[in-house]
C-alpha cells in the first residue's frame, strides 16, 4: 500500500489557477470514486475540501474543483487567494476498509 | 455540532507505553468508524486504522499492524490509540477522523507525541 504521488509544490499568483495532480494505481485512485482532497495550513488539523471525486462540502468555495481520469485525480483551485497557501493532500479508498494518502503539496500564492 | 477531542500532548521516553484518545460528541458515536492517522515531523498523513465502535472492528494498515493498537469504547464514546514500547520514530502528530462512506469528515486537533531519551 504505497503512497499516493503528489508534486512536492505547486504556486501561483492571485487570480490565477493553480491545478496538483494525486496519482495512484488502479487498486486505488484508478477503481474508487472516494477520492478526497484535505487542506492543511500549519499547526492545524486537516479540512476537507473535495469528497467522492468532485464533491464540494458545504461552505468550501466553488474555487475548489476536482477531477479524476483513469489512476491520476486532480485538484484545481481557480482565482487563487493568500489562504489557498498550504498543504494538500488527496486521499483514496484502497479496498477491504483501507486507504491511502497522497504524498503531499505545498501550494504557495506568489 | 459534531466534535472530536483529543487527549494532549505526551513527552514519553522510549520503551514506555502510550494510550491517547478521542472523544466524539454531537453524533451517534457508534455509528461511524474512526481512523488515526500519523503526521511526522515535516512529513506527510499516513493512514494508520479505523475502529467500528458499535462492534470494535478494527481494521490496521499493514505498515502499523502489530505497531499500534487501535480500539474504542462506545459507552463513552472514545476511541483509542496505543502503544506497548515506543521507539523515538513514533515522534509525531496523531489526528482522529470520523469517516462518513469514503471520506475522513470531521477531524480532532491532534495529539503531539514526543518520544525521546
Amino acid at each position: 500500500q504505497s503512497a499516493l504521488t503528489q508534486p512536492p509544490s505547486a504556486s501561483g499568483s492571485p487570480g490565477q489557477s493553480v491545478t496538483i495532480s494525486c496519482t495512484g494505481t488502479s487498486s486505488d485512485v484508478g477503481g474508487s470514486n472516494f477520492v478526497s482532497w484535505y487542506q492543511q495550513h500549519p499547526g492545524k488539523a486537516p479540512k476537507l475540501m473535495i469528497y467522492e471525486v468532485s464533491k464540494r462540502p458545504s461552505g468550501v468555495p466553488d474555487r475548489f474543483s476536482g477531477s479524476k481520469s483513469g489512476n491520476t485525480a486532480s485538484l484545481t483551485v481557480s482565482g487563487l487567494q493568500t489562504e489557498d497557501e498550504a498543504d494538500y493532500y488527496c486521499s483514496s479508498y484502497a479496498g477491504s476498509n483501507t486507504y491511502v494518502f497522497g504524498t503531499g503539496t505545498k501550494v504557495t500564492v506568489l | 455540532e459534531v466534535q472530536l477531542v483529543q487527549s494532549g500532548a505526551e513527552v514519553k521516553e522510549p520503551g514506555e507505553s502510550l494510550k491517547i484518545s478521542c472523544k466524539g460528541s454531537g453524533y451517534s458515536f457508534s455509528s461511524y468508524w474512526i481512523g488515526w492517522v500519523r503526521q511526522m515531523p515535516g512529513k506527510a498523513l499516513e493512514w494508520m486504522g479505523i475502529v467500528y465502535p458499535g462492534d470494535s472492528n478494527t481494521i490496521y494498515s499493514p505498515s502499523f499492524q502489530g505497531q499500534v493498537t487501535i480500539s474504542a469504547d462506545r459507552s463513552i464514546s472514545t476511541a483509542y490509540l496505543q502503544w506497548s514500547s515506543l521507539k523515538a520514530s513514533d515522534t509525531a502528530v496523531y489526528y482522529c477522523a470520523r469517516r462518513r462512506l469514503g471520506l475522513f469528515e470531521y477531524w480532532g486537533q491532534g495529539t503531539q507525541v514526543t518520544v525521546f531519551s
